[in-house]
């Protein structure tokens, strides 16, 4: 079946250091992949997508590139903030319906 | 589009009762899931609408729980005779199908903690 597989944490960094969160997956054919976040308290909310080989997915700084022949969509970031401190989760959706997540990697920036 | 709302946020109950959380999700998206997230893990799939059809569910949804979608609009989660192992975040999504992606919307979550 479909499995994500992403790095443990927590990853422990200092503001503006670069940040890279490991993606790989297992799926058949060629799911949609997924960057959620979640900060303390709240639920998931979208941090960014990719629904074919080689799109890079891009939002508040944050980038991933849908790779194919390695089958990763490796989360980067130049630049942390302590405001980038939450849980992320790589997901993948294929056949539209549900989607499969990751173990959730927790970042914590120190000013 | 105010998002996907859950009520309620926090319930605490005791082994054995009966609990319902309820889900509104945005207001044109005609798909509604249901996951369910214990703590350090990921979300994992419970079950899906189509307006008001439920279309899958999965093995983890044991016949105490059951999901109803009867509008198609606002859904319901009931866990009877809750169990301690119960004791999860549970999230609802939305989406609507035909789009580029189907990329699901996620409410706040309702804490359930069954003592």
């Amino acid at each position: 079946g479909d499995s994500v597989t992403q790095m443990e944490g927590p990853v422990t960094l200092s503001e503006e250091a670069f940040l890279t969160i490991n993606c790989t997956y297992t799926a058949t054919g060629y799911p949609s992949l997924f960057w959620y976040v979640q900060y303390p308290g709240e639920g998931l909310q979208l941090l960014l997508k990719a629904t074919k080989a080689d799109d890079k997915g891009s939002n508040k700084g944050f980038e991933a590139t849908y790779r194919k022949e390695t089958t990763s969509f490796h989360l980067e970031k130049g630049s942390v903030q302590v405001s980038d401190s939450a849980v992320y989760f790589c997901a993948l959706l294929r056949g539209g319906n549900k989607l499969t997540f990751g173990g959730g990697t927790r970042v914590l920036v120190k000013p | 589009d105010t998002g996907v709302s859950q009520n309620p946020r926090h319930k605490i109950t005791k082994r054995g009762q009966n609990v319902t959380f309820r889900c509104d999700p945005i207001s044109e998206h005609n798909r509604l899931y249901w996951y369910r997230q214990t703590l350090g893990q990921g979300p994992e799939f419970l079950t899906y609408f189509q307006n008001e059809a439920q279309l899958e569910k999965s093995r983890l949804l044991s016949d105490r729980f059951s999901a109803e979608r009867p509008k198609g609009s606002f859904s319901t989660l009931e866990i009877q005779r809750t169990e301690q192992g119960d004791s999860a975040m549970y999230l609802c999504a939305s989406s609507l199908s035909g789009g580029s992606t189907d990329t699901q919307y996620f409410g706040p979550g309702t804490r359930l903690t069954v003592l």
